[in-house]
């Protein structure tokens, strides 16, 4: 069965702390893609990156990161020097022909 | 392009009355689904559709029907409104073209069942 984890259910730094967001993902398919989004307190779901299966290469987007492991099953998901804009809930995502299984979501706080 | 549409953003509803959620993309792709946010609980999975005509079912279908009878149009149907339905939905639609699947979601709708 697919399954995504996300074992933090909530995080609390303060203001340019460095944060890492774990997502471990199950799945026996050879092609599928994981994906990262943000939700803020407004609600609507924002679109963080997407990575597909056959490319492990890690990337970096400003003060974001991701670390992509197949071999431990792991979407990891770090924000460097956060902020208090950073605060949302952080959904981890595993995506089967459209389909997306989500992780429960990791509640972060910004504290200034 | 809208992208996805959901109507409507907010609704109260009495136990056991009907409704439907509306969903709409004018992207042309071929998958679309529904999910329900519940505190504590992510998103889980109601149905979701490949194309046109076909639908299947999530991981919490019960108390809900879907039909997709074109690639734009996913609505969902509560059969007889019950408190438990009282969630967050969001309709999503997705394609895969050359190694990438993009996914889009719409804005939510509210419902809270009395």
């Amino acid at each position: 069965a697919q399954k995504v984890t996300q074992a933090q259910t909530e995080i609390s730094v303060v203001e340019k702390e460095d944060v890492t967001l774990d997502c471990v993902y199950e799945t026996r398919d050879t092609t599928y893609y994981l994906f990262w989004y943000k939700q803020p307190p407004s609600g609507e779901l924002v679109f963080l990156i997407r990575r597909n299966s056959f490319d492990e290469q890690n990337e970096i987007s400003g003060r974001y990161s991701w670390n992509f492991q197949k071999s431990t099953s792991s979407f990891n998901f770090t924000i460097t020097a956060s902020q208090v804009v950073d605060s949302a809930v952080y959904f981890c995502a595993l995506s089967d022909r459209g389909k997306l299984i989500f992780g429960q979501g990791t509640e972060l706080s910004v504290k200034p | 392009n809208a992208g996805v549409t959901q109507t409507p953003k907010f609704q109260v509803l009495k136990t056991g009355q009907s409704m439907t959620l509306q969903c709409a993309q004018d992207m042309n792709h071929e998958y679309m689904s529904w999910y329900r946010q519940d505190p504590g609980m992510g998103l889980r999975l109601i149905h979701y559709s490949v194309g046109a005509g076909i639908t299947d079912q999530g991981e919490v279908p019960n108390g809900y029907n879907v039909s997709r009878s074109t690639t734009e149009d996913f609505p969902l149907r509560l059969l007889s409104a019950a408190p438990s339905q009282t969630s967050v939905y969001f309709c999503a639609s997705s394609y895969r073209d050359r190694g990438l699947e993009t996914q889009y979601f719409g804005p939510g709708t509210r419902l809270l069942v009395l």
